[in-house]
């Protein structure tokens, strides 16, 4: 069936490393976006990509579309103890059919 | 985030009751859903409403019940049918722009079954 897998689920860095969270899917996509949840909050949306091969920047975030549509990640650059939390992609299938990732909840070690 | 509203954010009820959970959004968004999220887990869809006196069953909709008589309000009930009501519960809303909808959640629910 239709899901969305995420990798890792928990990641550990030191502040200042980076960080990279992973989504794929089986299916292609219709698009994806991706939310944050800080610790003891709701999620909240950050971006969607919308085109194959897609490449869009926050300042330290990088998100990235593949060619088939079919993955996704989001990268941070030197991370900061204001970038914990859990990150989700969700991914969207033709028919509005969307599925949220399982998450990877980051811990930044100061 | 924004105009949606969830109360009350902390929930203690006995074994055996049924319980209501309140969401209300003054977005005009016509979309609404509610989640459900587990420690250390993602999202698992409930239930969710395209439009009003209109809702779909989502991935673990067995012992919850819902309803869509406002297009501002969608109320889950966890029933003394759910097994493991104990989570923490989201509302969202998203307006339907050509199938991309962004989801804005409400600030949650935190449930209890004691």
């Amino acid at each position: 069936g239709q899901q969305v897998m995420q990798i890792p689920q928990y990641q550990h860095v030191q502040e200042g490393e980076d960080f990279t969270t992973y989504c794929n899917s089986s299916t292609t996509l219709s698009n994806i976006q991706w939310y944050k949840q800080r610790p003891g909050g709701h999620p909240v949306f950050l971006i969607q990509l919308v085109k194959s091969g897609e490449v869009k920047k926050q300042k330290r975030l990088t998100f990235q579309f593949g060619e088939a549509k079919k993955n996704s990640s989001l990268h941070i650059t030197a991370t900061q103890t204001t970038d914990v939390g859990t990150y989700f992609c969700a991914g969207h299938f033709t028919g509005n059919q969307f599925y949220f990732g399982t998450g990877t909840s980051l811990t930044v070690i100061p | 985030d924004g105009g949606i509203t969830q109360s009350p954010k902390y929930l203690f009820r006995k074994e055996g009751q049924n319980v209501t959970l309140s969401c209300e959004q003054n977005l005009n968004h016509d979309a609404m859903y509610w989640y459900r999220q587990d420690p250390g887990q993602g999202l698992r869809l409930i239930y969710y409403s395209q439009i009003v006196n209109d809702f779909q069953k989502g991935d673990i909709a067995e012992g919850y019940s819902v309803s869509r008589e406002k297009k501002e309000s969608f109320p889950l009930t966890v029933t003394s049918a759910q097994k493991n009501p104990t989570a923490f519960y989201l509302c969202a809303s998203s307006s339907r722009t050509g199938g991309a909808d962004t989801q804005y959640f409400g600030p949650g629910t935190r449930l209890t079954v004691l």
